[in-house]
């Protein structure tokens, strides 16, 4: 069964700084999507940023990247300039076919 | 903005009772799947619904039913209700196109339950 782990259940940073969180998954699949998804207190999830398996060149969406390590499936969210609107739960997602597996979870905490 | 529309946004009932929430998909999209998030943890896949059919479920009682309209919208139904059972309550639409999921998910803000 395919899993997703992220360790750090909270990070806080520096409004203009630079952040990393990191997620680990476990599949035995071999095409797959991962995603970072963005929850603010208005509880609607955000996707953030979607990387396909099959591609190795790592995704870019403006201020946030990731960095894809598919043999040792890891799968960390860069977000740069970091901004008081970034504050939220950020979750690393897989998708397995019809659905999707969440982590449990990054409270992100930006400090002015 | 997404599209996707839940309603209600908060509910409260006793355990013991039936509740049904109800979401509206994206336009253009034909495949809808709902989560349960508990309080502190990520979404949980309950099930899906694709053509007005389940198309997979989670590890999730009976009690927990569904149904998708020919407009795509959908309902979520529990019966029974458990203390267990609050929590937000998301649902997402996406299309589904041969034997090959649409990558994209999009979540609606979702409906608070509270069972006391």
């Amino acid at each position: 069964a395919q899993t997703v782990t992220q360790s750090q259940p909270e990070m806080s940073v520096q409004e203009a700084e630079t952040v990393t969180l990191s997620c680990t998954y476990d599949t035995s699949e071999s095409d797959y999507y991962l995603f970072w998804y963005k929850q603010p207190p208005s509880r609607q999830m955000i996707l953030v940023i979607r990387q396909e398996a099959y591609k190795q060149q790592n995704a870019t969406e403006n201020r946030f990247s990731v960095n894809f390590q598919k043999a040792a499936k890891s799968f960390s969210l860069k977000i740069s300039d970091s901004q008081l609107g970034d504050a939220a739960m950020y979750f690393c997602a897989y998708r397995s076919s019809n659905k999707i597996i969440f982590g449990k979870g990054t409270r992100l905490h930006i400090l002015p | 903005e997404t599209g996707v529309t839940q309603s209600p946004t908060h509910l409260i009932k006793t355990r013991g009772q039936q509740v049904t929430l109800r979401c509206s998909s994206q336009s253009g999209h034909n495949t809808v799947s709902w989560y349960q998030q508990a309080l502190g943890q990520g979404p949980q896949f309950i099930f899906q619904y694709y053509r007005e059919e389940e198309n997979g479920r989670g590890n999730f009682p009976p009690r927990f039913s569904g149904l998708q309209f020919p407009n795509y919208s959908s309902e979520l139904n529990v019966n029974a209700l458990e203390l267990d059972d609050s929590a937000l309550y998301l649902c997402a639409s996406s299309t589904y196109r041969g034997n090959r999921m649409n990558t994209e998910a999009f979540f609606g803000q979702g409906t608070r339950l509270t069972v006391v």
